[in-house]
């Protein structure tokens, strides 16, 4: 089974500040990668495919990019209501998907 | 607009089963296969397996492998999850969600299965 590897486990950074969060694969799985948000007892939503497509009505402060093994989620310039938990997940080895960790958020 | 609506929450003695539904509307439910994600008290995402209901065919987590039973319901275009031999371990909040040719694009809002 691809194993997705997250870091930092948990983030605080300040309002207006560049975040980034890395998630890494035991394998290369090309561009198949999504990036979710989940906010505290709510469901995850998708916020990006294919490694760098940004879900429609998404906000332009969330970009990803990598390929292969490597992969970053980063928000431009953090805002109050980016609190949440990001997974990222594999869909290469199709239909056998994997998450990553997570990375909690939090303001500084 | 796509929406999935899954059961309320359940409270199962160990050893008993559970079924839990989630009901699709707003797509073509026959065109999509959905997954089941559980994600226990505070930690994270965990993948159960995947259905295609237009073939009723399914995937499951090796995890889970000989517990869990998917089914759909075309008449109902409804999802059903089943585990078997519940344990305290099984504790979390169940999801369905819907594959968009390989992301997640659509979650139900979870059910919450407490053993005990």
């Amino acid at each position: 089974d691809i194993q997705m590897t997250q870091f930092p486990s948990t983030l605080s950074a300040s309002i207006g500040d560049r975040v980034s969060i890395t998630c890494r694969a035991s394998q290369s799985i090309s561009g198949w990668l999504a990036w979710y948000q989940q906010k505290s007892g709510k469901a995850p939503t998708l916020l990006i495919y294919k490694a760098s497509t940004l879900e429609s009505g998404v906000p332009s402060r969330f970009s990803g990019s990598g390929s292969g093994t490597e992969f970053t989620l980063s928000i431009s310039s953090l805002q109050a209501d980016d609190v949440a938990t990001y997974y990222c997940q594999q869909y290469d080895s199709y239909s056998k998907i994997t998450f990553g960790q997570g990375t909690r958020l939090e303001i500084k | 607009q796509v929406q999935l609506v899954q059961s309320g929450a359940e409270v199962k003695k160990p050893g008993a089963s559970v079924k839990i539904s989630c009901k699709a509307s707003g797509y073509t439910f026959i065109s999509y296969f959905v997954h089941w994600v559980r994600q226990a008290p505070g930690q994270g995402l965990e993948w159960v397996g995947l259905i295609k209901p237009s073939a009723g065919t399914t995937t499951y987590s090796q995890s889970f492998q000989g517990r869990v039973t998917m089914t759909a319901d075309t008449s109902t275009s409804t999802l059903y999850l089943e585990v078997t031999s519940l344990t305290s371990e099984d504790t979390a909040l169940y999801f369905c969600a819907r594959e968009g040719m390989g992301p997640l694009d659509h979650w139900g809002q979870g059910t919450l299965v407490t053993v005990s």
